[in-house]
This record gives structure tokens, C-alpha cells and sequence, in this order.
């Protein structure tokens, strides 16, 4: 089966720096996503990583550990707009018979993080 | 450039009645996803359809739910007799996919959901 875990909530304070967790068991692995929700609305891409390693991108860094099936989305100099839920996503790659294979997304719970002044 | 339009953005259908609920994915799309995210939750995918061609249905309840993909037209996620379990938020995503269908390594662009409220 398929299985992401990542906290379900956390709190930091405006202008700090936060690291938000994220492991996976997954079969056909093809890279790994990180999205961002607010409340009622689509979920926006933040990052993403095939690679193992560091991928930073601004304000915000996505790292990958395929050996370990673990990634973190590491956001720092907190704004109170970050508020938000952080969704981790494992793209799967599956057998399709007509073209080689399909992808798709599986995510995680997602984690709501609430920054405070 | 038109993202992924979804709509209705609220739909309120009473236990019993069909639901209707439409993707026009981004220009140039051909490969689009539909996922369900129930209140304080992830989302769930639910079907992943190409032009006329459903390829994935295994998120989706055997029974009530079904999905197309025409030639021509938006993708329809139709559920019938709703239940209020059915309340969720409904999200599609799209994405360009190459020749022949074949996966790529290009990300999911997500529309702004419907929210569909049972009473």
C-alpha cells in the first residue's frame, strides 16, 4: 500500500524558521511534491524533488532522502501569510498497458501551520 | 491564460438528488485528476482520466459515482443519490502529458475546487 505521514499541526512564530517533516512508504516512486492550502482555496506548488539532496527556492527549501523515504519542507523567515496547510505529495508511476505508465499524485494529511506575531 | 476552471464553486444538493460538478483544465491539458478532500483532511484521489478514456479509477466508490472526459467538453464528476458523506471538497487538477498518453515528470495544476454541501 500506500503510506505519508507528516505532522498534523504546528505552531512558530513570525519571523523564525520551521522544518516540516514528511515520510513515505510507496511503490513505483517518482519524485516527491510539496503544496500549499489556505483555507477554501486549490492547493499552489511549492517544490519538488526526484533527486536526493536540497532544492531551495527562496524563502523555502524541500530536502529528499529516498534511501530513508523521507522529506522536509523547510520554510524560514516566517510571514503571518504562511499560515496555512503544507501538503506532502508522493508521485507514483503505475503500468498502464497502451503507453508505459501513468502518474499520479498520493498525499498526505497535510500539516496546518499557525505562525503567531 | 486560464488556469484549471472548476464549477460550480458551491453546490447544495439535498440526500437523494444528482450532483454535477465540472473541470475545464488548462489549455493544452489532456490528462486530468480528480481528488476529494473531506474538512481537516488530505486529498484523496479519486480518478485520473485522459480524452475519452478513463485510466485510473480506483479512488472512486464502485457504486453512485462515475467520471467522463469527452472529445469535446469539460470532464464531469457526476454522483448520484447523494449522501451527506458526500459533502467535501471537490478538487481537479490537470496536467499536459505527452503523445500517446505517456506519463511525464510535469506537476499537477490544481482548480479552486467545489464545495458540495448534502443536506
Amino acid at each position: 500500500g500506500q503510506n505519508i505521514d507528516q505532522p498534523t499541526e504546528m505552531t512558530a512564530t513570525e519571523g523564525a524558521i520551521v522544518q516540516i517533516n514528511c515520510t513515505y512508504q510507496t511503490s513505483g516512486f517518482n519524485g516527491l511534491f510539496w503544496y500549499q492550502q489556505h483555507a477554501g482555496e486549490a492547493p499552489t506548488f511549492l517544490s519538488y524533488n526526484v533527486l536526493d539532496g536540497l532544492e531551495e527556492k527562496g524563502r523555502f527549501s524541500s530536502f529528499l532522502s529516498r534511501s530513508k523515504g523521507y522529506s522536509y519542507l523547510l520554510l524560514k523567515e516566517l510571514q503571518m501569510k504562511d499560515s496555512a496547510s503544507y501538503l506532502c505529495a508522493v508521485r507514483v508511476t503505475a503500468p498502464y498497458m497502451f503507453s508505459g505508465g501513468y502518474n499520479k499524485l498520493i498525499f498526505g494529511a497535510g500539516t496546518r501551520l499557525a505562525v503567531h506575531p | 491564460n486560464a488556469g484549471v476552471m472548476q464549477n460550480p464553486r458551491h453546490l447544495v444538493r439535498r440526500r437523494g438528488q444528482e450532483a454535477r460538478l465540472r473541470c475545464s483544465p488548462m489549455k493544452g491539458h489532456s490528462h486530468v485528476y480528480w481528488y476529494r478532500q473531506l474538512p481537516e483532511e488530505g486529498l484523496k484521489f479519486m480518478v485520473y482520466l485522459q480524452k475519452e478514456n478513463i485510466i485510473d479509477e480506483s479512488g472512486m466508490p464502485k457504486e453512485r459515482f462515475s467520471a467522463e472526459f469527452p472529445k469535446e467538453g469539460p470532464s464531469i464528476l457526476r454522483i448520484q443519490q447523494v449522501v451527506r458523506g458526500d459533502s467535501a471538497a471537490y478538487f481537479c487538477a490537470s496536467s499536459k502529458g505527452l503523445p500517446g498518453g505517456r506519463a511525464t515528470n510535469e506537476k499537477l495544476f490544481f482548480g479552486s475546487g467545489t464545495q458540495l454541501s448534502v443536506l
